[in-house]
């Protein structure tokens, strides 16, 4: 079974709107960590958002947040106020446990149109 | 200024012929790993490196090989490239996390590779 799952292969926004990028999760294990990560054309990864899974509250770094929801084992990115430089894929991740390995999606290449 | 840094940036090899994709950081972290992504498939880990002289397989470790010999580099080994092995590589390096720490992975640029 996959461990994280992006449904959402590619998106297209209109600038200034708002976006969710899908993210679900499976594990057993209590202790987990789930990142964002942007990677633009120019190929580098940037990581963009974290949440703990004792994070009681959802995680937020300026224009992205995270919409957390522990019992359905999803982890939404959202990005506020979209701009055409947020064009890019975008990975979901997950590290479990003492394990320090990251478990990445698929991605979702997103794109934001003028 | 902390970075993971990989050469080469770009290669272009044929079949048979080894080659080594360098990856070095400046932070002292003790866990480096390396990852290739494929179009459809994310980024796969494929091996990392809990600390000098210590490596075990990722997921698919397959045609490859590493060393860590000094706490700051961790080679990528190809002794024998083949073309499945075209893809864009990432090294990737943290410390160990604490339970309040949210420490990240730090990637390298990532080099793209072309097996003919």
């Amino acid at each position: 079974a996959q461990k994280i799952t992006q449904t959402q292969p590619g998106m297209f926004v209109q600038e200034k709107e708002a976006v969710t990028l899908d993210c679900t999760y499976d594990t057993s294990d209590p202790s987990y960590g789930l990142f964002w990560y942007k990677q633009p054309s120019s190929g580098e990864m940037i990581f963009l958002i974290y949440q703990g899974s004792y994070d009681q509250q959802n995680a937020t770094e300026g224009r992205y947040s995270l919409n957390f929801q522990k019992a359905r084992k999803s982890a939404n990115l959202v990005i506020s106020a979209s701009q055409l430089g947020d064009s890019a894929m975008y990975f979901c991740a997950m590290r479990e446990g003492g394990r320090e390995k990251l478990t990445f999606g698929t991605g979702t290449r997103l794109t934001i149109i003028p | 200024e902390a970075q993971v840094t990989q050469n080469p940036r770009y290669l272009i090899t044929v079949t048979g012929k080894k080659l080594t994709v360098t990856c070095s950081q400046n932070m002292n972290h003790e866990y480096m790993s390396w990852y290739r992504q494929d179009p459809g498939l994310g980024l796969r880990q494929i091996y990392y490196s809990m600390n000098v002289e210590v490596t075990d397989k990722g997921d698919v470790p397959e045609g490859y090989k590493v060393s860590r010999k000094e706490k700051r580099n961790f080679p990528l080994i190809l002794e024998s490239p083949s073309p499945n092995q075209t893809s864009l590589y990432f090294c990737a390096s943290n410390s160990f996390r604490t339970t309040t720490s949210t420490d990240t992975q730090y990637f390298g640029p990532g080099t793209r590779l072309t097996v003919l």
